[in-house]
């Protein structure tokens, strides 16, 4: 499986709602990412597992927030958040620390708020 | 600060036309990559360039890493529709930073 799966895939939500995005993957990757990407504009990072564990937070609001619950799988929980979020939503994973390969990226969640 | 920077940002050819788009940064990589990415999918890894000067081909694409490996290029010969999408270089730094160029908008027009 050389795959990351990310759910839903597209997701239109008010700016009271919470709802969560899922992303996984069985590569035995021990890195994975989350992505944020404007139209036709490279992605910018947002947050970084390494071993299950938070290592890179790029000054993201906390009306993000992610969660890793294993090696497989990555959320991210979304709360009260404004139109400008609009966007779509990437998760990559990769083999740490080598980053020379490369990251497998998933299809993205397409988000929308109104 | 943009660490690499794509040129040309945009770029609207005719269906077999030659193309190259360039990645430039005034830092040093320990690796280059090259993403192609379709509209509402992700990134595609098309290929990573690890030693200055290499040059590696990948059907009608050629890819080169600048021999001092802060730059690099991406030649397409006889474009065709399905080429359109959004490219993006990526560079490893040698403290194992990673980042994304500022990305080339490519359309090709049948």
């Amino acid at each position: 499986d050389t795959e990351v799966t990310q759910t839903p895939k597209h997701l239109v939500m008010g700016m009271t709602n919470k709802k969560s995005l899922k992303c996984e993957q069985h590569m035995g990757h021990r890195a994975m990412y989350w992505y944020k990407q404007k139209a036709k504009k490279p992605p910018e990072l947002m947050f970084v597992y390494s071993y299950e564990k938070l290592s890179i937070n790029e000054s993201v609001p906390s009306r993000f927030s992610p969660e890793c619950p294993n090696s497989s799988l990555l959320n991210l929980h979304l709360h009260a958040l404004q139109p400008e979020d609009s966007a779509l939503y990437l998760c990559a994973s990769s083999q740490e620390g080598i980053t020379a390969y490369g990251y497998t990226f998933g299809s993205g969640t397409r988000l929308t708020v109104v | 600060t943009q660490l690499l920077e794509q040129s040309p940002q945009f770029l609207s050819i005719q269906e077999g036309e030659n193309l190259t788009v360039y990645c430039n940064s005034s830092s040093v990589f320990s690796s280059l990559q090259w993403y192609r990415q379709e509209p509402g999918e992700g990134p595609v890894l098309l290929v990573t360039v690890v030693t200055g000067g290499e040059v590696k081909k990948l059907k009608r694409l050629t890819f080169q890493f600048g021999d001092a490996r802060k730059d690099s290029s991406l030649h397409i010969t006889a474009a065709q529709p399905g080429d359109t999408g959004l490219y993006l270089c990526a560079g490893a730094s040698t403290g194992n930073q990673f980042y994304f160029g500022t990305g080339t908008s490519l359309t090709v027009i049948p």
